[in-house]
């Protein structure tokens, strides 16, 4: 039974591109949690989506991030036009339920934007 | 003040020593979870607790509901314990977040 696994585990955009990162949860769970984690500091709730909703999107920057879990397919965190402050790590976790029902985390994916 | 208080924030010990993380939160909580981190790593759920003790290994959980505190218990560490440890709680209110604590960056010498 794999894990949760990101992709890509390493990312480097410039400045102004897109940044995409997905996000498979494991086999049977339906809710999937992103959090990021900037360099020297401690991980914050981004965005919290179950299979074609977003539940709770309030840590989430206002402008140029989106998210999504479609039907079929991954989580996808997007980030339109990237800026140095973006480039951090990008860690998503997925559970079988809500609230108190045990977290598998991904491995992160780094984001450097030069 | 930060919701969740994690001590100490750096802690060195020599191989077999007995180690001790603690966090303090403020809020209402359904559950904590107990974090570990590699560096440049993925993060690994530890455990989770809602009252109680919980042991895996040489690792061992216990919180107190009334005081609003955890600790988790290192026994026989080990220089492969070195790691960030992180300390989070699903905050009552806001069901759907994780509110994490800095970590404790704990290295264990050989």
């Amino acid at each position: 039974n794999a894990g949760v696994m990101q992709n890509p585990r390493h990312l480097v955009r410039r400045r102004g591109q897109e940044a995409r990162l997905r996000c498979s949860p494991m086999k049977g769970h339906s809710h999937v949690y992103w959090y990021r984690q900037l360099p020297e500091e401690g991980l914050k709730f981004m965005v919290y989506l179950q299979k074609e909703n977003i539940i709770d999107e309030s840590g989430m920057p206002k402008e140029r991030f989106s998210a999504e879990f479609p039907k079929e397919g991954p989580s996808i965190l997007r980030i339109q036009q990237v800026v140095r402050g973006d480039s951090a790590a990008y860690f998503c976790a997925s559970s079988p339920g809500q609230g108190a029902s045990p977290l598998h985390f991904g491995n992160g994916t780094r984001l450097t934007v030069t | 003040k930060n919701e969740v208080e994690q001590s100490p924030q750096n802690l060195t010990a020599q191989e077999g020593e007995f180690i001790t993380i603690n966090c303090s939160y403020s809020v209402g909580i359904s559950a904590l979870h107990w974090l570990q981190q590699h560096p440049g790593g993925g993060i690994v759920s530890l455990f989770m607790l809602s009252s109680g003790k919980k042991k895996h290994g040489r690792l061992i959980a216990t919180i107190n509901i009334q005081e609003k505190h955890s600790s988790l218990h290192i026994t026989a560490s080990h220089p492969r314990d070195s790691a960030v440890y992180i300390c989070a709680v699903r905050d009552m209110e806001y069901g759907n977040k994780l509110v994490f604590g800095a970590g404790t960056i704990l290295r264990v010498k050989s």
